[in-house]
């Protein structure tokens, strides 16, 4: 049972690239997140999506978008990478909000020169 | 700022002794809470949670206890072990919102 599956797993990228960065969930969830984690500071929402085919703005969306064709795929694009961009970036997916955890995947280490 | 915030950010406890890790939330709306755990190089894993109508609740070698009076969180384990070495998050979703927001998170340092 794979759960949340990330890749790549380390990325090192120049200023101005682009890259995505894919997230898949085997569970069948129909809430998918992205998050990014900062050292010192917990995680901030950045994209997320309630189903396939729709998405919605988190706390920290600038610089990135997302998409969700498949229902278990949640991809999350920078289309001009930034040094601020540099983070850690989880993905994470829940049968329903309330009263259900959410399940993360081990997060994508991503470098920005 | 952060409604959903830790004490302290970093909390010492030797092995087989009871950890209290503290949380606040500021959201009288939120109705439902959630600790993770987080080791290195990993992602946040699900260790308890808590609905609002509930004042305490145990797992094993955990119990999460909430008041609701002072908007108040917390996460006892039990005989602390050295795999318990981790940063620990609460989180809280307000009123079935579609999102969940995490606290900062505090990191649990085991003594031998």
């Amino acid at each position: 049972n794979a759960g949340v599956t990330q890749t790549p797993k380390f990325r090192v990228l120049k200023t101005g690239q682009s890259m995505t960065l894919l997230c898949a969930q085997d569970m069948n969830h129909e809430y998918m997140y992205w998050y990014r984690q900062d050292p010192g500071m917990g995680l901030r929402l950045i994209h997320y999506s309630v189903g396939e085919g729709t998405t919605a703005k988190g706390e920290v969306p600038d610089g990135y978008n997302v998409s969700r064709l498949k229902k278990q795929n949640f991809l999350l694009g920078l289309e001009s990478a930034a040094p601020s961009q540099t983070s850690v970036y989880f993905c994470a997916s829940t049968d329903r909000v309330y009263n259900q955890p959410q399940h993360f995947g081990d997060g994508t280490r991503l470098s920005i020169l | 700022g952060e409604s959903v915030g830790l004490h302290l950010p970093t909390l010492s406890v030797q092995e087989g002794d009871n950890s209290i890790i503290n949380c606040a939330y500021s959201n009288s709306a939120s109705d439902y809470f959630i600790w993770y755990k987080q080791e290195s190089g990993k992602g946040p894993q699900f260790i308890i949670d808590i609905r609002s109508n509930m004042d305490k609740r145990q797992g094993q070698r955990v119990t999460v206890l909430l008041n609701k009076t002072v908007k108040h969180l917390s996460l006892q384990i039990a005989a602390t072990q050295p795999g318990d070495s981790a940063v620990y998050f609460c989180a809280e979703n307000r009123g079935r919102d579609d999102k969940i927001i995490f606290g900062k998170g505090t990191r649990l340092h085991i003594l031998p």
